[in-house]
């Protein structure tokens, strides 16, 4: 199975800040990369997918980059509506596997 | 607008086995385009694939649960299902259907499935 890391696993920001989140394969996994944000009682929501594609309606402040084993999530200008779980996920192969998650609260 | 809901029993014994039904509106499940898929997460931890199915393959299962699990299809009622034998305390979990591909971009609300006698 590939592993999937994240750091930090929970971080404390302001509205307006910069948030970075890498996420770390445990083998080469090419662009096969996946972004979720989920808010305490919800469904996961896909922001980006294979790498670096915003998905439609995804706000612009939303990126990701990275492929092979290391991929980053970056949300810039930070805004009420982020503070939440992130997770990353890998579909280059089965199993499918999700990294642990990293949870933005409010500083 | 595609739309997936997850149904089935909130409390199940130990042993016995967790049933739960995804009804998928907006899209057919027929079409060979995508996987229709189950995930799951115990409260307050991440997040973890059981598995997944679609027309065109077999059903796929993670190893993890591989000899548990069951992933079937409805097609006349657009809806897929998973069953899931032996149940423990440790598959206490919001159990979510999703739509698949190479990431999965719609999801059911979640269903929690509480394994307890």
């Amino acid at each position: 199975d590939i592993q999937m890391t994240q750091s930090p696993s929970s971080l404390s920001a302001s509205v307006g800040d910069r948030v970075t989140i890498t996420c770390r394969a445990s083998q080469t996994i090419g662009s096969y990369l996946n972004w979720y944000q989920q808010k305490p009682g919800k469904a996961p929501k896909l922001l980006i997918f294979a790498a670096s594609s915003l998905r439609s309606g995804v706000p612009s402040r939303f990126s990701g980059s990275g492929s092979g084993t290391d991929f980053t999530l970056t949300i810039t200008n930070l805004q009420p509506e982020d503070f939440a779980a992130y997770y990353c996920q890998q579909s280059f192969s089965s199993p499918l596997t999700f990294g642990p998650g990293t949870k933005v609260d409010v500083k | 607008q595609v739309q997936l809901q997850e149904s089935g029993p909130g409390l199940v014994k130990p042993s016995q086995t967790l049933s739960l039904t995804c009804t998928v509106s907006g899209v057919s499940i027929s079409t060979a385009d995508y996987y229709w898929d189950w995930i799951r997460q115990p409260a307050g931890k991440g997040l973890e694939w059981i598995g997944r199915f679609s027309t065109s393959e077999t059903p796929n299962y993670n190893p993890s649960l591989n000899s548990r699990v069951t992933i079937s299809v409805d097609t006349s009622k657009n809806q897929f299902s998973l069953k899931l034998s032996s149940v423990t305390a440790a598959d206490t979990a919001v159990y979510y259907c999703a739509r698949g591909r190479s990431h999965f971009d719609y999801w059911g609300q979640g269903t929690l499935v509480t394994v307890s006698s």
